[in-house]
């Protein structure tokens, strides 16, 4: 079973910032925190990962909270593109179990 | 980001037949490949880890005589699916790792359909 918990829907305004929130209260000291994105049909998007710092990139940034038991993935300004199944992961370098994820929706 | 292809995109056989489908890290090296399988409306179930010269690692409740897993080489893991029934048609997913970032990359897809 997934170890990362997340809820199953979530509404976004087009041009505002997304916020997707991920609890993972298990993780162990080394594992990354990973966000995938799956949009209909197609393989899951590697979104970005990090371990105790706050990451950003061209995509997303993500923001750990200090004890590491939950994250927030932030899309700063949603577009109708960004509509998709968004997925919490903990883990390192081993096999990835996919939990349920976030189904985000981009209103127009 | 690095770039994971999938062979084919989309297969229709008949009951019976095999179909092989080809996963390929394109830019980097990938000693792991996974491969997953996905039903409608669902998500996506390990079912295989697949080692660079060594034999697959199967996840519970999946036959490894029924989905053959090859990874000869650092680029290339294969999944045939032998004597493919209807219940076997899915939407099929590889992931390679990539050791220097610890990331999972993911192939498009291969959609198999049974008659």
């Amino acid at each position: 079973d997934a170890k990362t918990t997340q809820p199953t829907s979530m509404d976004c305004a087009e041009g505002r910032a997304a916020n997707l929130p991920c609890n993972h209260s298990t993780i162990s000291g080394n594992e990354y925190v990973y966000w995938y994105r799956q949009i209909h049909s197609q393989g899951p998007q590697y979104i970005i990962h990090g371990l105790k710092n706050n990451e950003t990139n061209e995509m997303a940034s993500l923001i750990i909270t200090e004890d590491r038991k939950s994250s927030t993935l932030i899309l700063p300004h949603a577009t109708l593109r960004d509509t998709a199944v968004y997925y919490c992961i903990d883990g390192r370098d081993d096999k990835i179990i996919f939990g349920k994820g976030t189904r985000l929706h981009i209103l127009p | 980001g690095a770039v994971v292809s999938q062979h084919p995109s989309r297969v229709i056989c008949k009951s019976g037949t095999s179909v092989k489908i080809e996963c390929r890290s394109l830019d980097f090296q990938a000693t792991t490949m996974f491969w997953y399988r996905q039903f409608p409306k669902q998500s996506l179930m390990l079912m295989a880890t697949s080692n660079e010269g060594s034999k697959a690692t199967y996840e519970q409740g999946v036959e490894k005589d029924k989905f053959l897993i090859n990874h000869a080489s650092l680029t290339l893991s294969t999944l045939t699916v032998t004597s493919a029934h209807p219940e076997d048609s899915s939407f099929y997913i590889c992931s390679a790792f990539m050791g220097g970032t610890d990331t999972q990359y993911f192939g498009p897809g291969t959609r198999l359909t049974v008659l």
